[in-house]
Formats: structure tokens, C-alpha cells, sequence
């Protein structure tokens, strides 16, 4: 099985700040690594998919990198919006698994 | 607008059977893989299984393998999930999501969610 580790798992930040979320696999996944954001009660969001591919109608300050084991989501110039749940997830092999989440809350 | 619409969840006894539906509109379902993910209430994601998009090909999470059944009909845009043998541990709101195919693609498309509540 390919555990994804996140980190943190949790963060308190202020709006404006930039935020970097990191998400590392115990094997090499190439770039099948996607974000996702959950918002209280609500279903997740796809926000990047393959590791960089951007979504159409996420904001812009939402930008993916990494390949193979490592990963990053990076938050730039943080809303208050954007106080959420935030998790990675690969599709590369069976089972299919996500990371353990970070929880991010705006000051 | 593409939409995924979850149903079926509700409280059942532990050893019993539940189907969960989920209908998709907006989309040629048909083209697209889809998968149940389970959470449970203020804790992480669960992959609990996919199909293929022509439904031939299945896939499951080893804590549901043998007591879960996921099946798609394509002429009515529904996906299913047939529940046995239910345990305390398969509470969680289960969503359905939509991928491409079932590997190197993200889910794309998430339902609302329904809750299933296995208790005596």
C-alpha cells in the first residue's frame, strides 16, 4: 500500500500569508498525486490533479509541484475563504489512498 | 451542469445489507470511472471502491472486499453500491466521485454524500 504523509496537520495562518502544504508517498507515484479541499460539512474539491494540472475555476493562488515522492500545495496570498481541510490523494496503485489531511485555520 | 446525487443511506443493524445509488446527470457517464469514498465524521478519506467505466472492470479496498458489490448501470447513469455483512466500522457518509479512468486521474466530480449508520 502507498502511504501519503502530510505535513502539518494543522496550520494556523493569517490572510495574506502564503501557505505550503507538503504530501510525501512511500514510493515513487510519478506525478498521479491530486489536492483536494474540504470545507466543514461539505464534499471535497478537486484542486490540482497530477501533481501541477490546474482545475478550471479554482483561483489562481492554488498552485501544485512535485513528482515521485514529494509533493507540495502551495496557497499564495491566503483568504479567509480558504480555511478548509486540504488532502492528497494518488491513483497510481491499489488501494487507492489519501493523505491524513491537513486542517488550515485563518486567524 | 454535471451533478452526481447520492441515495440510499440510513441506519441499519449490524449483519445487514444496504444499496446505496448514486445518479449522475450533466456528463456522458458512460466515458468516466467512478468510485465510493467513505468518511467518517471528523476524520479523513477512505477509498472504498471503483468501476470502470464500461463496468467490466472492479476494484476494492481490502477492509470491504467480499462484503461489497459495485456495479454501474450505464442506461440509467446510476452507480451502486450493494453493502453486506455490515459492521460498526463501515459508518461513514459515503460519496460517490467520478474519474476519468480509475488510475492516474483525480476525482473529479463529488456527490453530496449519504450517510450510512451501522448500529443495534
Amino acid at each position: 500500500e502507498i502511504v501519503l504523509t502530510q505535513s502539518p496537520d494543522f496550520q494556523s495562518v493569517t490572510p495574506k500569508e502564503k501557505v505550503t502544504i507538503t504530501c510525501r508517498a512511500s514510493q515513487s507515484i510519478g506525478s498521479s498525486l491530486h489536492w483536494y479541499q474540504q470545507k466543514g460539512d461539505q464534499s471535497p474539491k478537486l484542486l490540482i490533479k497530477n501533481a501541477s494540472q490546474s482545475i478550471s475555476g479554482v483561483p489562481s493562488r492554488f498552485t501544485g509541484s512535485g513528482s515521485g515522492t514529494d509533493f507540495t500545495l502551495t496557497i499564495n496570498s491566503l483568504e479567509a475563504e480558504d480555511a478548509a481541510t486540504y488532502y492528497c490523494h494518488q491513483s497510481v496503485g491499489l488501494p487507492i489512498t489519501f493523505g491524513q489531511g491537513t486542517r488550515l485555520e485563518i486567524k | 451542469e454535471v451533478q452526481l446525487l447520492e441515495s440510499g443511506g440510513g441506519l441499519v443493524q449490524p449483519g445487514g445489507s444496504l444499496r446505496l445509488s448514486c445518479a449522475a446527470s450533466g456528463f456522458s457517464f458512460s466515458t468516466y470511472a467512478m468510485n465510493w469514498v467513505r468518511q467518517v465524521p471528523g476524520k479523513g478519506l477512505e477509498w472504498v471502491s471503483a468501476i470502470s467505466g464500461n463496468g467490466v472492470s472492479t476494484y476494492y479496498a481490502d477492509s470491504v472486499k467480499g462484503r461489497f458489490l459495485i456495479s454501474r448501470d450505464n442506461s440509467k447513469n446510476t452507480l451502486y453500491l450493494q453493502m453486506n455483512s455490515l459492521r460498526a466500522e463501515d459508518t461513514a457518509v459515503y460519496y460517490c466521485a467520478s474519474s476519468y479512468v480509475v488510475f492516474h486521474y483525480g476525482l473529479d466530480v463529488w456527490g453530496q454524500g449519504t450517510t450510512v449508520t451501522v448500529s443495534s
